[in-house]
């Protein structure tokens, strides 16, 4: 049974440019989570997918956007990259919603480094 | 503003020791209480704490979650080198109903 997987795995990038993440769920889940985790903090919820329409969003700016594929893939989009967003990028899935308690199981998370 | 406080934020100690982990949370619409090992990218999901299920345990780890004093505990016991990790803890609620999570504590087992 696969778990969640992530690519890639590590990003080099340069102010102001693009990238996008991507993130496979856990087999028999269809929604999917992203955080943002910076050098010694904890996760922070950046949005979730379900449906392939986002449901819930954290405070980030509107240059961090995503999508969900009908096999309930998803991708994160960061554009017009700053310093401040080098961090470790974490998908996590569930199983509807993912809310009031259900478990959410991590990918290896993508590190992101901009330059 | 909803927030998860973890202390210690680190902690050395030395194989054979036991370790408590402190979570303490303000979290509007408390729905459960979760813990995660995370070594060295992917966090590990290790017990869920709701209403109806305060007290888990598997092997030598064990978490209690106060729903008065707003807070839970994670005890390891009989420590080992492997232990060694950061521990999150995270609450599932807030406005939005999704993991807020704190800052960790990292745990460094010595031999």
């Amino acid at each position: 049974d696969a778990g969640v997987t992530q690519s890639p795995t590590h990003l080099i990038k340069t102010r102001g440019q693009q990238v996008t993440l991507r993130c496979s769920p856990k087999s028999g889940h269809d929604t999917v989570s992203w955080y943002q985790q910076a050098l010694g903090q904890g996760p922070q919820f950046i949005f979730q997918y379900y449906e392939e329409e986002e449901r819930q969003r954290g405070n980030f700016p509107d240059r961090f956007s995503g999508h969900q594929f009908p096999n309930y893939s998803s991708e994160l989009n960061v554009n017009a990259l700053l310093l401040g967003d080098s961090a470790l990028y974490l998908c996590a899935s569930s199983w509807s919603l993912g809310l009031a308690g259900k478990t959410q199981y991590f990918g290896p998370g993508t590190r992101l480094l901009v330059l | 503003e909803d927030k998860v406080v973890q202390s210690p934020l680190s902690l050395v100690v030395h194989e054979g020791d036991t370790v408590t982990l402190n979570c303490s949370y303000e979290v509007t619409n408390f729905r459960s209480l979760l813990w995660y090992k995370q070594e060295k990218k992917a966090p590990t999901f290790l017990f869920m704490l709701t209403s109806s299920g305060i007290e888990k345990k598997s092997g030598r780890l064990s978490s209690i979650l106060d729903k008065k004093e707003l807070s839970s505990i994670l005890n390891i016991t009989a420590t080992q080198t492997g232990d060694s990790a950061i521990y999150l803890c995270a609450v599932a609620g807030g406005s939005q109903g999704n993991l807020i999570f704190g800052k960790g504590t990292k745990l460094s087992v010595k031999p």
